[in-house]
């Protein structure tokens, strides 16, 4: 069983276009995340939920809107994407707390904007 | 504002070797600190999580310690094998945070 999953692997798509990428675990954890990928492998955080609340925002366009419809879930959403969009998106999941647990993350989402 | 650095940015050994990856990290104040490895193409899989009350975990042929107050923790691999091949990140958590701040990465070549 895979335990944080994101769909699709690969997207392809036009400027200007809106896409989504969904996520979910079966951790059972309570935090999900958004981290991106750049041309030089650099890893940054973009999002981060608890509990279905936004905890964490970096500057990141608000053309980038994530959903959590519950804490097994966390979506992303991209309006009218733009060419330096094109990146590698990962979602992770982990437990915070007394309980703090490692981060799991996803097989990542190759988004590539033409 | 923690930033994390990796030292070095690509290594190239051969079978059998025993070997160290370093990674170094400006804010002590950190909460836990993780070891991943990213084959070409894939997502990330974590090897070794360290509490910041830790010294060392282990893990099979891989070791890895963390000395918060001079900011440095060390992959140590043991018995290199090819399959050992892979970018390998660390990331730590600071305290009060829900992030993890990468490192910039070690491309790690082990030939045959």
């Amino acid at each position: 069983d895979t335990a944080v999953s994101q769909t699709p692997k690969y997207l392809v798509t036009q400027m200007g276009n809106d896409k989504s990428i969904k996520c979910e675990q079966n951790l059972g954890h309570d935090t999900m995340y958004w981290y991106k990928q750049d041309s030089k492998k650099f890893l940054k955080i973009m999002f981060s939920y608890n509990n279905k609340e936004l905890i964490i925002n970096e500057t990141v366009p608000n053309r980038f809107s994530p959903k959590s419809p519950d804490k097994a879930h966390l979506n992303l959403h991209i309006n009218s994407l733009e060419l330096g969009d094109s990146a590698v998106y990962f979602c992770a999941s982990s437990r915070v707390g007394a309980m703090n647990t490692e981060a799991f993350f996803g097989q990542g989402t190759r988004l590539t904007v033409v | 504002k923690q930033e994390v650095t990796q030292i070095p940015a690509a290594l190239s050994v051969p079978e059998g070797e025993n070997l160290v990856l370093n990674c170094s990290f400006t804010d002590s104040a950190i909460y836990n600190l993780q070891w991943f490895r990213q084959d070409p193409g894939k997502g990330l899989t974590s090897l070794l999580l360290i509490q910041s009350s830790q010294r060392e975990q282990t893990s099979g042929r891989l070791n890895a310690s963390l000395d918060k107050s001079s900011g440095r923790s060390t992959l140590y691999i043991a018995a290199s094998q090819p399959g050992d091949s892979a970018t390998y990140l660390c990331a730590v958590k600071n305290t009060g945070f829900q992030k993890l701040v990468f490192g910039t990465g070690t491309r790690l070549l082990v030939s045959p």
